[in-house]
């Protein structure tokens, strides 16, 4: 079967660093995504990843590993908007995106 | 219109009872998706529309149907509603289905009694 696992609730420091895990087992592979999603609202885009490596937006960097099924969201300087729910999904080889259920943030003053 | 709504924003309804959620979207993007979201799970695709005039099923298509009669609309019908569907409903459109992209709604909760 098709799997992500990302950790249920995690907490950080307001000015802080985190770094957000996902792993993944899937039926191919086309791209890993991240996404937002603050308490409420609708999911919004973060980044996207295809090929292994770094790629950095800001404060918001996101890693991907396919040869381990792994990726990592990292979060710089944090600040209280911050906290939120953060989705990972993996497009599979039919292009469907498979999700995971959510990492949620808690960001402490 | 800017993106994409639906309507309503919330509802409750009665078991057995036919609901239609709406969405639109103003992007003249190809592909839609409806997604349901539930505590504890990812999103979970109930059907989605690669362009107007075609349809496919998801992961959990049962107890639901769409139509896309034209590119901006994309409704979901459940046609006689049950309490394991009470849940928050997002509807979704990126350009193409293996585009990079989904914008989603600002989603719809339903409560089934």
């Amino acid at each position: 079967g098709q799997n992500i696992d990302q950790p249920t609730e995690m907490t950080a420091t307001e000015g802080a660093i985190v770094q957000i895990n996902c792993t993944y087992q899937t039926s191919g592979f086309n791209g890993l995504f991240w996404y937002q999603q603050h308490a409420g609202e609708a999911p919004t885009f973060l980044s996207y990843n295809v090929l292994d490596g770094l790629e950095e937006k800001g404060r918001f960097s996101s890693f991907l590993s396919r040869s381990k099924g792994y990726s990592y969201l990292l979060l710089k300087e944090l600040q209280m908007k911050d906290s939120a729910s953060y989705l990972c999904a993996v497009r599979d080889e039919d292009y469907q995106l498979i999700w995971g259920a959510g990492t949620k943030l808690i960001i402490k003053p | 219109i800017a993106g994409i709504t639906q309507a309503p924003t919330s509802q409750i309804l009665a078991a057995g009872r036919r609901m239609t959620l709406r969405c639109t979207q103003d992007m003249r993007h190809n592909a839609m998706y409806w997604y349901r979201q539930d505590l504890g799970l990812g999103l979970r695709l109930i059907h989605y529309s690669n362009t107007a005039g075609t349809t496919g099923k998801g992961e959990v298509p049962d107890g639901y149907s769409v139509s896309r009669a034209n590119t901006d609309d994309f409704p979901l019908t459940l046609a006689s509603a049950v309490p394991s569907q009470t849940s928050v409903y997002f509807c979704a459109s990126s350009d193409s289905r293996g585009s990079d992209t989904q914008y989603f709604g600002p989603g719809t909760r339903l409560t089934v009694l």
